[in-house]
């Protein structure tokens, strides 16, 4: 297909692992993008990944990559009430913009 | 400092008006995008342009207009604006070397 796909909704408990996944559209993309919207925000860039890796970790974030599968996932340990946002994956193919999933609402209840 | 920034915040305006939408960054990128969102929440590219090239989203319409006046700055015009223009526009920039795409805060268009 034509679209990156994400879940729309996940909702976990305060202290638990999220794991919120992406499935993208072309395999030469270069890279692979998270980006956090917090309501009424802009888009803060999270973490990215470029293609020819498989996994990359920064603190509570975990991005694991299966470039045959198409598949992102972002894994957020110890989830806190401050992690409530919508997450959007985005991939960028050799001399374009990104193309952005629809988003995965993350719902973080204490 | 804000690294990417836009003017105004919120704009609300009447069908058939004319406006402009401002974005600076000051993070010395070559690359300026403008993007937009839905009430859905649905991110799609409008624009992307550096000093050499204008790409434009063929599904855009031809009332939207980008301008550049130098390399920090790339605003958004907009002619007879109409119901659907609402929306949340965000403009980005992005250094070619580092992949990395930075987002303003955006600017929320109401069109009544």
């Amino acid at each position: 297909g034509e679209d990156v796909e994400q879940s729309l909704f996940l909702s976990v408990r305060e202290g638990d692992s999220s794991v919120i996944n992406c499935t993208y559209t072309d395999s030469s993309s270069t890279y692979l993008y998270w980006y956090k919207q917090e309501p009424g925000a802009g888009l803060q860039l999270l973490t990215y990944i470029f293609s020819n890796m498989d996994m990359k970790q920064d603190q509570r974030l975990t991005v694991l990559l299966n470039k045959k599968d198409k598949h992102l996932s972002l894994r957020i340990a110890d989830t806190q009430t401050g992690d409530s946002a919508i997450y959007f994956c985005a991939e960028k193919q050799a001399g374009t913009a990104l193309i952005f999933g629809k988003g995965t609402t993350l719902s973080v209840s204490s | 400092d804000t690294a990417v920034s836009q003017t105004p915040k919120y704009l609300v305006t009447q069908m058939g008006n004319d406006k402009s939408i401002k974005c600076e960054q000051n993070l010395g990128h070559d690359t300026m995008y403008w993007y937009k969102q839905d009430s859905k929440k649905f991110l799609k590219i409008m624009f992307s342009y550096n000093n050499k090239e204008l790409i434009i989203n063929e599904t855009v319409p031809n009332r939207f207009s980008p301008k550049s006046p130098d390399k920090a700055h790339l605003n958004l015009h907009i002619n007879s604006l109409e119901l659907g223009d609402s929306a949340v526009y965000f403009c980005a920039a992005q250094d070619r070397a580092s992949y990395e795409q930075y987002f303003g805060p955006g600017t929320r268009l109401t069109v009544t």
